[in-house]
């Protein structure tokens, strides 16, 4: 089955930058997907298609897939992006995978 | 506004069956593929099941041996989610999830969300 792995956790000061990563084999020939999940609310599609951004996500959140690395970069981070983070992607054997998540916390 | 709404969710005794819901609206539901998701409180996300738009093709998680099967009424712009020998390992939230293409198996992704309902497991 496919496996995508992500760091437990990512810890970042306001203003600064945070890189989520999301490992998989050969990750590049897949879309990936994003997904933010603040305490108590359903997961929210931040980044599709590895890089593209849906309407009123800030230009803040960018993404970027190559090799066996997508990530997730969060610039000028602020309070409000303390979430967790899952990416996602589908394949042809496993069907819809799920990174484990990460949580970002803002210190 | 595009909604999903769960609902069916509650307490099951172990090999138990119960059947959630979502009810959608806002969009044109016999044009998108439908998903569950569910999550175990405090981990992550677990894709459950996928339909296709017109129900002709639909997939499962290799973890559900085939317990849990996925339906949908697009007249009642409705999904469902049959779960039957349940288990306690089955406790989690239950989301529908709609899909941005017609087929569930491909690059789409979920771009909307419903609250989740949760489903309990436990004798």
């Amino acid at each position: 089955s496919y496996v995508l792995a992500q760091p437990f956790s990512v810890s970042v000061a306001p203003g600064q930058t945070a890189t989520i990563t999301c490992v998989g084999n050969d990750i590049e020939s897949k879309s990936v997907h994003w997904y933010q999940q603040k305490p108590g609310q359903a997961p929210v599609v931040v980044v599709y298609r590895d890089s593209d951004r849906p309407p009123g996500i800030p230009e803040r959140l960018s993404g970027s897939n190559s090799g066996n690395t997508a990530t997730l970069t969060i610039s000028r981070v602020e309070v409000g992006d303390e979430a967790d983070y899952f990416c996602q992607v589908w394949d042809l054997h496993s069907d819809h995978v799920f990174g484990g998540g990460t949580k970002l916390t803002v210190l | 506004e595009v909604q999903l709404v769960e609902s069916g969710g509650g307490l099951a005794q172990p090999g138990g069956s119960l059947r959630l819901s979502c009810a959608a609206s806002g969009f044109t539901f016999d044009n998108c593929a439908m998903h569950w998701v569910r999550q175990v409180p405090g981990k992550g996300l677990e894709w459950v099941s996928g339909i296709s738009w017109d129900s002709l093709s639909v997939g499962y998680a290799d973890s559900l041996k085939g317990r849990f099967t996925v339906s949908r009424d697009n007249t009642e712009n409705s999904l469902y989610l049959h779960m039957n020998s349940l288990r306690v390992e089955d406790t989690a939230f239950y989301f529908c999830a709609k899909d941005t293409q017609r087929y569930y198996d491909g690059s789409g992704y979920f771009d909307y969300w419903g609250q989740g309902i949760l489903v309990t497991v436990s004798s």
